[in-house]
C-alpha cells in the first residue's frame, strides 16, 4: 500500500488559492490519488480523485505530474468554510483506505 | 435523509464498562467500515464487512467486536473499556469493494467516546 506524506498544517487568507502537496513515492501503477475533506465534528467526505494530469470539479482541482510521485490539491479562492482537514490517499480496488494524519487547513479572515 | 447514521454521538463512560455504538446506512451499499480517529486526526481502519462477512480485521484488541446483523448495519461493541479507547469512532460504507473498482467512502458523523 502506497504511503502518502503531506504537510501537517497550513494557514491561508480568504480569497486566496490554496495548494496542498502530497508525496507518494511508492505509488502503485493501479493506484488513484484521492482526496477527502473533513470538517470539524463531521466524518471525511470525498472531494476529488485522479490518475494523472489534471482533474477539476466544482470543489477543487487535482494536479498529478507524469511521474505520479506527488500530487497537488488546489482550492480556488478559499473561504472560512474551507477550514478543514484534507487527507490524501493512494487507492486502488482493494479493501484498505489509509488516511494518515491529513493537512489541517485554517482559513483566516 | 442521513446516508450513514451512527448513535450515540457522544458516549461518556467509566473504565471497565461495556458499551456499543450502532451504525446504519441507507445507501444500499454492501461494504461497511469502522475507523478510529485519535486526537491528532490520524484516521485508522479497524474493521470492514462486506455483505455481513468480515473482510478486514486490523490489529485491534479483541475487546472490540463488530457485529453485522445485515448489510445495512454494522455495530461495534467494546468490552472492558480503557482510557486509551477514548477517540472518535467513525462508521463508513462503500458500494462494494469486492468488485475491485474504486470506491468512495461515505462516513457517518462520528461517535466521540470518552473513557474516564
Amino acid at each position: 500500500l502506497a504511503k502518502t506524506t503531506q504537510p501537517i498544517s497550513m494557514d491561508s487568507y480568504e480569497g486566496q488559492e490554496v495548494n496542498i502537496t502530497c508525496s507518494h513515492n511508492n505509488i502503485a501503477t493501479n493506484d488513484y490519488i484521492t482526496w477527502y475533506q473533513q470538517f470539524p465534528s463531521q466524518g471525511p467526505r470525498f472531494i476529488i480523485q485522479g490518475y494523472k494530469t489534471k482533474v477539476t470539479n466544482e470543489v477543487a482541482s487535482l494536479f498529478i505530474p507524469a511521474d505520479r510521485k506527488s500530487s497537488t490539491l488546489s482550492l480556488p479562492r478559499v473561504s472560512l468554510s474551507d477550514t478543514a482537514v484534507y487527507y490524501c490517499l493512494a487507492v486502488s480496488g482493494t479493501y484498505k483506505y489509509i488516511f494518515g494524519t491529513g493537512t489541517r487547513l485554517k482559513v483566516l479572515a | 435523509d442521513t446516508a450513514v447514521s451512527q448513535t450515540p454521538k457522544y458516549l461518556v463512560t467509566q473504565m471497565g464498562n461495556d458499551k456499543s455504538i450502532k451504525c446504519e446506512q441507507n445507501l444500499g451499499h454492501d461494504t461497511m467500515y469502522w475507523y478510529k480517529q485519535d486526537s491528532k486526526k490520524f484516521l485508522k481502519i479497524m474493521f470492514s464487512y462486506n455483505n455481513k462477512e468480515l473482510i478486514i480485521n486490523e490489529t485491534v484488541p479483541n475487546r472490540f467486536s463488530p457485529k453485522s446483523p445485515d448489510k445495512a448495519h454494522l455495530n461495534l461493541h467494546i468490552n472492558s473499556l480503557e482510557l486509551g479507547d477514548s477517540a472518535v469512532y467513525f462508521c463508513a460504507s462503500s458500494q462494494d469493494v469486492r468488485r475491485g473498482r474504486l470506491e468512495k467512502l461515505f462516513f457517518g458523523s462520528g461517535t466521540q467516546l470518552s473513557v474516564l
